[in-house]
């Protein structure tokens, strides 16, 4: 069972340059979520998705596009990389039928320098 | 706007000995889960509470809930070195924003 797979796992960027980081997801849950670990810190919520065309913003979604034309599949795209979206980034599923647990990715490390 | 906060967030603790980890959240919220986070590495669900009373337990690890003091715990019970990492607890409302504590960073000393 692969659960939630990420990719890339670690990436160096430019400042100024865009990037889409991958999210796929084999459990058919509805719920989606991406999510950014900064040092010594818990995750803070960037986007989510309740569905296939559905997203909305969380706590922290400036810098950050996502879209979600298929259940499987959350890509979160940075548009213009700035040294301050240097961080964890961690996807994660969830689904009623799944008890509400949440399922995280593996997490991609993110340099923008 | 839900705040979590946990305390205490550094934790060193001996073998066989006994904590709790206090999780305070600010506003109702629909869930509170915990997770278990090694260095390096992703986040493992350990427990989803959903109501008022709750109460999980799996192993060393016990989990509660009282929502009238917006107030989660997590006990430990006669630490091993196999507990140390960071445990996150988190609170979700409007059924999908989450938001996560700090986080304590748990050390189990022989």
């Amino acid at each position: 069972n692969a659960g939630v797979t990420q990719t890339p796992k670690f990436q160096v960027l430019k400042t100024g340059q865009s990037m889409t980081l991958q999210c796929a997801q084999d459990m058919n849950h509805e719920y989606m979520s991406w999510y950014r670990q900064d040092p010594g810190m818990g995750l803070r919520l960037i986007h989510y998705s309740v569905g296939a065309g559905i997203t909305d913003q969380g706590e922290v979604p400036n810098g950050y596009n996502v879209s979600r034309s298929t259940t499987e599949d959350f890509p979160l795209r940075l548009l213009s990389a700035a040294p301050s979206q240097t961080s964890v980034y961690f996807c994660a599923s969830s689904s009623l039928s799944s008890g509400n647990t949440i399922y995280f990715g593996e997490g991609s490390w993110l340099t923008v320098v | 706007e839900l705040k979590v906060e946990q305390n205490p967030l550094f934790l060193s603790m001996q073998e066989g000995k006994n904590y709790t980890i206090y999780c305070n959240y600010s506003t109702t919220s629909d869930r509170l889960y915990w997770y278990r986070q090694d260095p390096g590495k992703s986040l493992e669900s350990l427990f989803v509470l959903l109501s008022n009373g709750a109460v999980k337990q799996e192993g060393r690890l016990m989990a509660s809930l009282d929502t009238k003091a917006r107030l989660s715990t997590l006990h430990i019970t006669a630490a091993v070195h196999d507990l140390s990492a960071t445990y996150f607890c988190a609170a979700t409302y409007n059924n999908n924003d989450m938001r996560f504590g700090a986080g304590t960073r748990l050390t189990v000393k022989p």
